[in-house]
């Protein structure tokens, strides 16, 4: 079974520092994409990054980045210049055979 | 950018009784579409895959007869409760995934609750 493990329940960081979530995942195949959603208290899903499988190349949206590792099935969150608005659960996902499966989360606060 | 709307946003209902979710894709057109369950603080379990115009597959330990799901367009799928018990009480979230497109948008949840 295709599964998805972020051992880190809860993190917090300061503003303005940086912060890694991790995330790794189990699969057997060889193309699928890979995703991290934040979701504030309003519960609202929103794609934070995306990763393609076939690509070496580490995804970065502004001041989110990735550290995709292909052989070690790993795909963790960076996310630098942490503001008060980036406080949400973080979940890490993969996409194969057309479904999101969905790690357990992680709660970032970032205090002031 | 791709929009997907889910209503109702909260919703009560006694216990017995039978409660309709609607999500619905406004400017894309949504081949597959999934529903999700979420309990407080915990992940997204995925409940079913929609398909339009097919029956739904559902994830194992989901009842089908009890979360009827219903995927009759292109743009609107629907989830009905069937007989909610308070155990049934949940934040439920639907998600559209546009053809051809790795890109998966989600509504803003409904909260059920069961009394």
């Amino acid at each position: 079974a295709q599964t998805v493990t972020q051992s880190q329940p809860e993190m917090s960081v300061q503003e303005a520092e940086t912060v890694t979530l991790s995330c790794t995942y189990d699969t057997s195949e060889n193309n699928y994409y890979l995703f991290w959603y934040k979701q504030p208290p309003s519960r609202q899903m929103i794609l934070v990054i995306r990763q393609e499988a076939y690509k070496q190349q580490n995804a970065t949206e502004n001041r989110f980045s990735v550290n995709f590792q292909k052989a070690a099935k790993s795909f963790s969150l960076k996310i630098s210049d942490s503001q008060l608005g980036d406080t949400a659960m973080y979940f890490c996902a993969y996409n194969q055979g057309g479904k999101l499966i969905f790690g357990q989360g992680t709660e970032l606060s970032v205090k002031p | 950018g791709a929009v997907v709307s889910q209503h109702p946003s909260r919703v009560i209902c006694k216990s017995g009784t039978s409660v309709k979710i609607e999500c619905r894709s406004l400017d894309f057109q949504a081949t597959t579409m999934f529903w999700y369950r979420q309990f407080p603080k915990q992940s997204l379990m995925l409940m079913a895959t929609s398909n339009e115009g097919s029956k739904a597959t559902y994830e194992q330990g989901v009842e089908k007869d009890k979360f009827l799901i219903n995927h009759a367009s292109l743009t609107l799928s629907t989830l009905t409760v069937t007989s909610a018990h308070p155990e049934d009480s949940s934040f439920y979230i639907c998600s559209a995934r546009q053809a051809n497109n790795y890109g998966y948008t989600f509504g803003s949840g409904t909260r059920l609750t069961v009394v």
